[in-house]
């Protein structure tokens, strides 16, 4: 079966521990991006790869890294996390980037930092 | 920079149609989407239009597009529970980046 899978669906941590958070996709897609969902703003995008070994910023990059180091995966790792990064997050993959090109979501990861 | 836009709530009775809508600043939009997420899931793609179509329909849903206003609507016809979920009005900008708005959550009730 196509799909995005995200680990952990759910994650409460402490501020300054640091964590990853992972993304695999199945559908030998190229491009994989990174989304952060809060209740009134949507989905604001963290940062997105083209292949591997090429990432780069989206809107709201800061306190996150990324790195691509095989097609499937692309983790997010948030080396001192904050309550501000509290929220839910999403990673996608489509096949390319373009406007031909569906964005498939993964089920999306609710991480809660205190 | 860019910026979608759309109201925050929805409510419907079921067998109603439901329209839901947004508002986009990017003239140079090639694409505009509607993605729903249901409660627990990621973003589903529930239909597009290119930005030189006036309308799309696709079975219960009608997209209906003004480029002139910069509107875009979604309109789903005899809603059901099943529909209810927050639904995603997203553009794709002149960079190939999709911009989404902040979602209409739509409840459904008998």
């Amino acid at each position: 079966e196509a799909q995005v899978t995200q680990n952990p669906r759910y994650l409460i941590t402490v501020t300054g521990k640091k964590l990853t958070v992972t993304c695999s996709q199945n559908m030998n897609h190229e491009y994989m991006s990174w989304y952060r969902q809060d209740p009134g703003l949507g989905l604001r995008q963290i940062y997105y790869s083209m292949n591997v070994e090429v990432t780069d910023k989206g809107d709201v990059p800061e306190g996150y890294k990324v790195s691509r180091k095989e097609k499937r995966n692309f983790p997010l790792i948030l080396e001192s996390p904050s309550p501000n990064q509290t929220s839910l997050y999403f990673c996608a993959s489509s096949y390319r980037q373009g406007m031909g090109y569906e964005q498939y979501f993964g089920p999306g990861t609710r991480l809660t930092v205190t | 920079g860019e910026d979608v836009e759309q109201s925050l709530f929805l409510s419907v009775r079921e067998g109603d149609s439901s329209v839901i809508n947004c508002t986009y600043t990017d003239s140079s939009s090639t694409y505009l989407y509607w993605y729903k997420q249901e409660p627990g899931a990621g973003l589903q793609l529930l239909t597009y239009i290119f930005s030189n179509m006036d309308m799309k329909q696709d079975q219960r849903l009608t997209v209906l597009l003004n480029k002139k206003d910069k509107h875009l609507s979604l309109r789903i016809a005899d809603t059901q529970t099943g529909d209810s979920a927050i639904y995603f009005c997203a553009e794709r900008d002149n960079t190939d980046k999709l911009i989404f708005g902040t979602g209409t959550r739509l409840q459904v009730f008998p």
